[in-house]
């Protein structure tokens, strides 16, 4: 059975730029969530995939964008980065069976992102 | 809404002594709970979860955890410290059902240092 991945693990990128992180995830399951987690807090949930659609969102603006695939991996694209982006990116799989959500999210090792 | 409060940033302990992490969640109804740990520069690692039935479960790692729905709180807990328990311990709550099905509210995290 193969864990959820990321790519890249990190990524430097200058304020205004575009940046698109990769999530790969685990075999069997399909629904992918993002969650940002800022230095010294706790992760922060973004939005959710779900057969290939946006399926719920946290407090993010709308450049913060992301795809599902047909194979269930995911991208999270930022648009016009900002130094508060700067952030570790972390990518959840979980299986999801009609409205049944057992909430077991399993989490890839996160890609750190710094804006300069 | 949901939200979860952690009120001790950083606990030390000594290597062989016990542990109890304190995490308190607001949710109106039956919630999902859940423990995390982090390791410096890594993802999270499910620890254990409750999502109905007897309040004690048991999790990984010698790990177990308390549901006491008069008090609002979900504590973890472990008789006997390792050295290797030293990381970052994330609680987290998520709904059973509604708009926001699926995602995941954190903590800010418990810091947990282990003396020799």
């Amino acid at each position: 059975e193969t864990g959820v991945t990321q790519s890249p693990t990190h990524l430097i990128k200058t304020r205004g730029q575009q940046v698109t992180l990769r999530c790969s995830s685990q075999s069997g399951h399909n629904t992918v969530s993002w969650y940002q987690q800022a230095l010294g807090q706790g992760p922060q949930f973004i939005f959710q995939y779900y057969r290939e659609e946006e399926n719920g969102r946290g407090n993010f603006p709308p450049r913060f964008s992301g795809l599902q695939f047909p194979n269930y991996s995911s991208e999270l694209n930022v648009n016009a980065l900002e130094l508060d982006d700067s952030a570790l990116y972390l990518c959840a799989s979980s299986l999801r069976s009609g409205q049944a959500h057992p909430y077991e999210q399993y989490f890839g090792p996160g890609t750190r992102l710094t804006v300069t | 809404a949901q939200s979860v409060t952690q009120p001790d940033i950083h606990i030390t302990v000594s290597e062989g002594a016990s542990l109890e992490l304190r995490c308190n969640y607001s949710y109106g109804a039956t919630p999902y709970l859940f423990w995390y740990v982090q390791s410096p520069g890594q993802g999270l690692q499910l620890l254990l979860k409750y999502f109905s039935g007897d309040t004690l479960v048991q999790g990984i790692k010698g790990f177990e955890a308390e549901f006491k729905r008069s008090q609002s709180s979900f504590n973890l807990r472990k008789p006997s410290v390792h050295w290797s328990d030293a990381a970052e311990y994330f609680c987290a709550v998520g709904a059973a059902r509604g708009s926001t099905l699926g995602r995941l509210y954190f903590g800010r995290g418990t810091q947990l240092t282990v003396w020799p």
